[in-house]
């Protein structure tokens, strides 16, 4: 079964700090993916980023940056010099590969998120 | 383009009360599910279509029906609301069949309490 652990109920730094949010997964597939998404205090969910499993190559958008490992079955996700707009919870989540086949749908399943709050 | 459309946004029901949360979208996606979430748990897959006429229970289906006529629409029923059901619930689409799963766009969220 597939699962993903967000041990970070909530995180709170003060704004220019650099903040690490964990995800661990567990997965029996070869092949699977790997996404973030933030959901701002408006409510919507925003999609930040997806990685595959055979690309373990960290990420770096602008002040975001994504660590993949497999050894440890970790997708780290830092923000460096907080902003109070990060302020938002951050979901991660896991899909097998799309394989009719085997019946995977590709469904995604989400961590219990960390809520970021960044004070001014 | 509207992308993925929920109606309502807000809702109340009484225990035992019936009501379809309504999902449309116009990206063409075979793909939709419904997820709901709940404080601390966070989102959790209701039910899913991978096209018109083809529906599949999630992880939380009890208490809930889905039909999939088009492929724009992907309505969600509850058949009779119970205070468990009191959630915010999400309706997502994205392109179908493809091996690597593109990102779900999500809708605003429809807010359920019941009483």
């Amino acid at each position: 079964a597939q699962k993903v652990t967000q041990a970070q109920t909530e995180i709170s730094v003060v704004e220019k700090e650099d903040v690490t949010l964990d995800c661990v997964y567990e997965t029996r597939d070869t092949t699977y993916y790997l996404f973030w998404y933030k959901q701002p205090p408006s409510g919507e969910l925003v999609f930040l980023i997806r990685r595959n499993s055979f690309d373990e190559q960290n990420e770096i958008s602008g002040r975001y940056s994504w660590n993949f490992q497999k050894s440890t079955s970790s997708f780290n996700f830092t923000i460096t010099a907080s902003q109070v707009v990060d302020s938002a919870v951050y979901f991660c989540a896991l899909s097998e590969a799309y394989n009719p086949r085997k019946g995977s749908q590709g469904n995604l399943i989400f961590g219990k998120g960390t809520k970021l709050s960044v004070k001014p | 383009n509207a992308g993925v459309t929920q109606t309502p946004k807000f809702q109340v029901l009484k225990t035992g009360q019936s009501m379809t949360l309504q999902c449309a979208q116009d990206m063409n996606h075979e793909y939709m599910s419904w997820y709901r979430q709940d404080p601390g748990m966070g989102l959790r897959l209701i039910h899913y279509s991978v096209g018109a006429g083809i529906t599949d229970q999630g992880e939380v289906p009890n208490g809930y029906n889905v039909s999939r006529s088009t492929t724009e629409d992907f309505p969600l029923r509850l058949l009779s609301a119970a205070p468990s059901q009191t959630s915010v619930y999400f309706c997502a689409s994205r392109i179908g069949t493809v091996r690597i799963p593109s990102p779900l766009h999500f809708g605003n969220g429809t807010r359920l309490t019941v009483t």
